[in-house]
């Protein structure tokens, strides 16, 4: 199985900060990566696939990028709704996997 | 964008096995531009991915969890479901059907299953 590694596993930040996360995987899933949004008692929803693509309707400020088996969510300008845990996952082989999450909470 | 609800029991006992149904509206199970998927989270941790079908009826499972699981395709009825078999104390998760290609762009809101005698 590949491995998808994430970093941090928290942070803390304030309204307004760029916020980086970033998501390492065990060997080449090319650009087949997607990023997550949950939020505590909800289902996840699609922020980012193919490692750079923005989901239809959501914000500008969240963006992705690669560097060969890193990946990095950056979210330009935090608000106060983005607070909440963030998953990568790959979907480059069986099984797809996720990272263990990022949980984003206010300074 | 297609909208999926999970439903079927809250409580399941040990060894027993438990059943999921997902239901499609606004699009249809034999989309062939869609996998859809089950995924589950136990309390306070992360997200698994269980397995998919295809509205061919082609299943992919996740090797942790082959041996225990079943997933099927009602195309006359707009649904997927899951079975998961010989269950214990570590199944107890939220269970989310999911649609998509090579990622989940539709959830269900998910489902608690606890298995507890």
């Amino acid at each position: 199985d590949i491995q998808m590694t994430q970093s941090p596993s928290s942070l803390s930040a304030s309204v307004g900060d760029r916020v980086t996360i970033t998501c390492r995987a065990s060997q080449s899933i090319t650009s087949y990566l997607n990023w997550y949004q949950q939020k505590a008692g909800k289902a996840p929803k699609l922020l980012i696939y193919d490692a750079s693509k923005l989901q239809s309707g959501v914000p500008s400020r969240f963006s992705g990028s690669e560097s060969g088996t890193d990946f990095t969510l950056t979210i330009s300008s935090l608000q106060p709704e983005d607070f909440a845990t963030y998953y990568c996952q790959h979907s480059y082989n069986i099984p797809w996997t996720f990272g263990q999450g990022t949980k984003v909470e206010i300074k | 964008q297609v909208q999926l609800q999970e439903s079927g029991p809250g409580l399941v006992k040990p060894s027993q096995t438990l059943s999921l149904t997902c239901t499609v509206s606004g699009g249809s199970v034999s989309n062939n531009s869609y996998f859809w998927s089950w995924v589950r989270q136990p309390a306070g941790k992360g997200l698994e991915w269980i397995g998919r079908i295809y509205t061919t009826g082609s299943t992919n499972y996740n090797p942790s969890l082959k041996s225990r699981v079943t997933i099927s395709v009602d195309t006359s009825k707009n649904q997927f479901s899951l079975k998961l078999s010989s269950v214990t104390a570590a199944d107890t998760a939220v269970y989310y059907c999911a649609g998509g290609w090579t990622y989940f762009n539709s959830w269900g809101q998910g489902t608690l299953v606890t298995v507890s005698s």
